[in-house]
């Protein structure tokens, strides 16, 4: 059975500081890894990988992956309140199913 | 530019009773389409996709099912609806070669 942990399952920041979301997994013929934030509602797209040790960039976001040890991480550089949300991590597989993991609450507090 | 709709945006139904969300996307066409479910604190569990129509994979048996009548309509009914179908239910699209999905605003459904 296909499964995504994300790790922490909760975190606690002050604006400013630096913080690193986890995401490993284990799925049969993968294909992408998907980072996704939600707010109030539907989950908007942050960034997509299917290559080893190239990270993806946009603004303060950065992530990476790591094919060989199974994980990714999620960076978020000089934290803002708006920050604050769910990010859910997902894998998908060369037969298009995806798995999603429980996602990590992040709360910037001013 | 595309965009995807979804109705009704909550929804408060009693036990045993019939369900029909719908799902529809514009300004693509033969999009992948997936219906995921939420629970509270929880990541997304894929229900159903669709990679054309009538052209739909089940993930989970339970007592939903997931119809496309259209090429770019996306139906999610139930016949008798149990306490644990309560969640917040996204529907979300992709193009036929690419994973990046994009989401509906979903709908909160709430079953008494």
């Amino acid at each position: 059975e296909d499964k995504v942990v994300q790790s922490p399952l909760s975190l606690v920041v002050h604006e400013g500081d630096t913080v690193t979301l986890n995401c490993s997994y284990e799925v049969t013929n993968f294909r992408s890894l998907l980072w996704y934030k939600q707010e109030k509602k539907a989950p908007t797209f942050l960034f997509m990988l299917t290559s080893s040790g190239i990270e993806k960039k946009s603004g303060r976001l950065s992530s990476i992956l790591d094919k060989k040890e199974l994980f990714s991480i999620l960076n978020i550089t000089a934290t803002q309140t708006g920050d604050s949300a769910i990010y859910l991590c997902a894998v998908f597989t060369n037969a298009g199913k995806s798995t999603f993991g429980d996602g990590t609450t992040l709360t910037v507090k001013p | 530019s595309q965009t995807i709709h979804q109705w009704p945006a909550t929804l408060v139904q009693p036990v045993g009773s019939p369900l029909s969300l719908e799902c529809t996307v514009e300004g693509t066409s033969n999009p992948n389409l997936y219906w995921y479910r939420q629970a509270a604190g929880r990541g997304l569990q894929l229900l159903f996709y669709s990679i054309g129509i009538d052209q739909i994979s089940s993930e989970v048996p339970q007592n939903l099912s997931a119809s496309r009548p259209q090429d770019r309509q996306f139906i999610l009914s139930s016949k008798k609806l149990l306490l644990s179908d309560s969640g917040f239910y996204l529907c979300a699209w992709s193009t036929g070669t690419g994973d990046t999905q994009y989401f509906g605003p979903g709908t909160r459904l709430t079953v008494l």
